[in-house]
């Protein structure tokens, strides 16, 4: 079974659409996260999840929304799209136990904005 | 600057070679993380380091905290060794990333 799931794994769509990309993890894990990957192969965290409270990242445009329906999804909406927005975007999710932390990945949203 | 500096960007070896990419950072962090991308656009986590040294199969990951830097070896290189090595590091809640090794092993 996959530990962390992504759907779609690929999208196309026109701009100003809005679209989501569901994130589901099967292994009980508290924090959940969301990344984009850019053409130039940057990876950066766009919010991380954990239970309780989403840490949102200033950098990231407000047309991106998170939700969390429960502890095991973490679903990203976004509104508007444009073009600068394609990107592979990862979906993450890890347990902390003190300093011990081991990120699991999903596959990835491969996003294209025409 | 990016807070965190990877080298070298691209890396071709061949078969059996010892590989070592470096990671430098400059912020005081709280772990670091050595990731994996294949071609496909996977990513595993390969390590999580806060000091030290750690050890799986093949793969060596080491941290100096004073010096901000890490290292990734890689033992006896295979071609199935080939895809991007990626450093990031924790500080707060904040995870910052380097660009990448590109790494090719020649059979």
């Amino acid at each position: 079974d996959t530990a962390v799931s992504q759907t779609p794994k690929y999208l196309v769509t026109q701009m100003g659409n809005d679209k989501s990309i569901k994130c589901e993890q099967n292994l009980g894990h508290d924090t959940m996260y969301w990344y984009k990957q850019d053409s130039k192969k940057f990876l950066k965290i766009m919010f991380s999840y954990n239970n309780k409270e989403l840490i949102i990242n200033e950098t990231v445009p407000n047309r991106f929304s998170p939700k969390s329906p429960d502890k095991a999804h973490l679903n990203l909406h976004i509104n508007s799209l444009e073009l600068g927005d394609s990107a592979v975007y990862f979906c993450a999710s890890s347990q902390v136990n003190g300093l011990q932390e081991t990120q699991y990945f999903g596959p990835g949203t491969r996003l294209l904005v025409l | 600057k990016n807070e965190v500096e990877q080298s070298p960007q691209n890396l071709t070896a061949q078969e059996g070679e010892f590989i070592t990419i470096n990671c430098s950072y400059s912020v005081g962090i709280s772990a670091l993380h050595w990731l994996q991308q294949h071609p496909g656009g996977g990513i595993v986590s390969l390590f999580m380091l806060s000091s030290g040294k750690k050890k799986h199969g093949r793969l060596i990951a080491t941290i100096n905290i004073q010096e901000k830097h890490s290292s990734l070896h890689i033992t006896a290189s295979h071609p199935r060794d080939s895809a991007v090595y990626i450093c990031a590091v924790l500080t707060g809640n904040q995870f910052y990333f380097g660009t990448g090794t590109s790494l090719t092993v020649i059979p």
